[in-house]
Order: C-alpha cells, then sequence, then structure tokens
C-alpha cells in the first residue's frame, strides 16, 4: 500500500525557517517525481514545487522560488522541503504528492498533510 | 499562470446528476488532455478521482465522468450521493515551465 506520510510542520515566526519531511512506503520512492503541495486556510491548492525521480531537477512556483529547495533522498525514500524567510502567507497544509509517471501529468497519492503557520 | 476557473458551489438532490466546470486558456486545457480531478472531503486529503480527462483509477466509481471541449473541463457526478459532498478541484499541466501544474479554483458540491 502507497503511504506518503509528512512531518516537520509547525509554528514558526516571521521570517524563520522549516524543514518539512514526507516519509514514503509501499512503492519504488526512487522511480517517481515527487511534488508539493499547499493548500492555506480555506484556500484552494497551490502547487509549490517537483523534484525528479532522480533528484537533478527541480521546478518552483514563482510565490517560493528563491526561498524553498525541494530534495530527496533516494535511500531513505523521502522528500524534503527547506522553507526559509517564511511569510505570513506562507501558512498552509503542505502536502506531498507523488506524480504518477514519467509521462502523466496528474497526483494519484497524497499525504496527509502537515500545518505550517507563520505568525508575525 | 492564474488559476482555473470553477464555480464556487454545485448542489443537487440524492439521484441527480450535476457537472462541475473548469475553464482554462489555450496553454493548459486547450492544448493538453492532460486534465486532472481531486475530491477533499473536510480535513482530508486530496484523492484522485479522474486523470487524462475522462479516465478513472481503479476504486473510483463509474458516477464519475469527465469530459473537455476547447478550454473548459468538466466533471460529471451521476446519481448523486450523500457521500458525494465534498470540494473538487480540476488540475491541468501547462505550457509554462513554471508552474507545470495549475489547480482550480475550487468548487463546493452539496447534496440536498
Amino acid at each position: 500500500e502507497v503511504q506518503l506520510l509528512e512531518s516537520g510542520g509547525g509554528l514558526v515566526q516571521f521570517g524563520g525557517s522549516l524543514r518539512l519531511s514526507c516519509a514514503a512506503s509501499g512503492f519504488s520512492f526512487s522511480t517517481y517525481a515527487m511534488n508539493w503541495v499547499r493548500q492555506a486556510p480555506g484556500k484552494g491548492l497551490e502547487w509549490v514545487s517537483v523534484v525528479s525521480a532522480g533528484g537533478g531537477s527541480t521546478v518552483y512556483a514563482d510565490s517560493v522560488k528563491g526561498r524553498f529547495t525541494i530534495s530527496r533522498d533516494n535511500s531513505k525514500n523521502t522528500l524534503y522541503l527547506q522553507m526559509n524567510s517564511l511569510r505570513a502567507d506562507d501558512t498552509a497544509i503542505y502536502y506531498c504528492a507523488r506524480k504518477s509517471g514519467s509521462y502523466e501529468y496528474y497526483f494519484d497519492y497524497w499525504g496527509q498533510g502537515t500545518l505550517v503557520t507563520v505568525s508575525s | 499562470q492564474s488559476a482555473l476557473t470553477q464555480p464556487a458551489s454545485v448542489s443537487g438532490s440524492p439521484g441527480q446528476s450535476i457537472t462541475i466546470s473548469c475553464t482554462g486558456t489555450s496553454s493548459d486545457i486547450g492544448t493538453y488532455n492532460f486534465v486532472s480531478w481531486y475530491q477533499q472531503h473536510p480535513g482530508k486529503a486530496p484523492k484522485l478521482m479522474i486523470y487524462d480527462v475522462t479516465n478513472r483509477p481503479s476504486g473510483v466509481s463509474n458516477r464519475f465522468s469527465g469530459s473537455k471541449s476547447g478550454n473548459t473541463a468538466s466533471l460529471t457526478i451521476s446519481g448523486l450521493q450523500p457521500e458525494d459532498e465534498a470540494d473538487y478541484y480540476c488540475s491541468a499541466y501547462t505550457r509554462s515551465s513554471t508552474p507545470p501544474y495549475v489547480f482550480g479554483t475550487g468548487t463546493e458540491v452539496t447534496v440536498l
């Protein structure tokens, strides 16, 4: 059974940093691109970032470019999101989501999410 | 890249059919058949319901179906049931490299 389990969320001050983790199990982690998607309280979904299966290629939303870094450790089946210079509008539930396949463009499995709250 | 446009809310009685629209542009829905739909119950993670415009993942009820015409995709729920009450989001692959994916604004489905 595919499972994605996020952790690392919490309360952080404006301008602070936080690192999120997503532990994967039940599939061959190293063969899938992985994404972070976030959802501000009461709002819709926003794609944040993607990392390729091997970790060598990354893309970011303009809203987080230069502040967030996505990475992965395939030996530990874990996805990360390093978040720096956090702002109030980064407050959201952060989900990790698996991209279905190399030539597929949808997210077939999602974690339960971890809440990040940025306070001023 | 702006979010795809969905109606804020749609409602229907049990047994009825409803359709949720998702309007994009020629840079996303109009060019690629990479439209997906997600169901989200309160406090839960999104769940994939439709991919590549019309395909249902294993385990998803055949009451859910998808279609596309031009720059607009649609999700139809037939035989509406109480458990279908949730938020629904469309998503599309875009021609832009950043972001490569865009989500819809979300639609709250209410079963009357």
